[in-house]
């Protein structure tokens, strides 16, 4: 039972576009989520983070959107950035509970 | 300075043999964790530690038995270790506030070929 779910394995963009990478999530007790970079050979390294009282949060070039009816989260990449080709993992936690549960990834590949 | 290091980063290893893995944060959490890559990608929660105490344990196998010696290092045991368990594991470490936990921090991970 995968919770937390990342339905495009692969996205390509060109340099310069908005990339948009979309999570969907089953469990409605989930209340803090996370986006997480991979590079090869590397662990995953902390994005952004959104909490379930918001809809929107912003860093940079980077927003995480929550649409709690439908449970489903993106991330906006604007604008995108040769060094942003990498697999992003979604991830959500509930309160009270010392884990977070990860999506599959996407990886997204920008072209020059 | 790394703030998780894990260490092999690689290794490769026969059915049956015992094997560790160790990691160590630097970055004063309380919390620190196992995570599994298997080859679908899935990053899944092995094991939990709070200031050394287990507090998930997610249905792994009792061959694999995790140690934390401090809060600050969380080490990884296997025994008789089978084909399946080919994979990359990832140790991470994060702060929890208020039981809530916050952003984890993640070692480069230790990919295991089980041969």
């Amino acid at each position: 039972d995968q919770q937390v779910k990342q339905n495009s394995p692969s996205l390509s963009v060109q340099e310069g576009r908005i990339s948009i990478l979309n999570c969907d999530y089953t469990n409605s007790m989930f209340d803090y989520f996370l986006w997480y970079k991979k590079y090869p050979a590397e662990g995953p390294t902390f994005l952004i983070s959104i909490s379930s009282i918001k809809d929107k949060n912003e860093d940079g070039r980077f927003t995480v959107f929550l649409n709690k009816s439908a449970k489903h989260l993106s991330l906006h990449i604007v604008p995108s950035q040769p060094g942003d080709s990498a697999v992003y993992f979604c991830a959500a936690s509930v309160w009270g509970a010392q884990k977070l549960v990860f999506g599959q990834g996407t990886r997204l590949t920008i072209n020059p | 300075d790394t703030a998780v290091s894990q260490t092999p980063k690689y290794l490769v290893t026969q059915m049956g043999n015992d094997k560790s893995i160790k990691c160590e944060q630097n970055l004063g959490h309380d919390t620190m964790y196992w995570y599994k890559q298997d080859s679908k990608k899935f990053l899944k929660i092995m094991f939990s530690y709070n200031n050394k105490e287990l507090i998930i344990n997610e249905t792994v196998p009792n061959r694999f038995s995790p140690k934390s010696p401090d809060k600050a290092h969380l080490n990884l045991h296997i025994n008789s270790l089978e084909l399946g368990d080919s994979a990359v594991y990832f140790c991470a470490s994060s702060q929890v506030i208020g039981s809530r936990t916050t952003e984890a921090f993640f070692g480069q991970g230790t990919r295991l070929t089980v041969v």
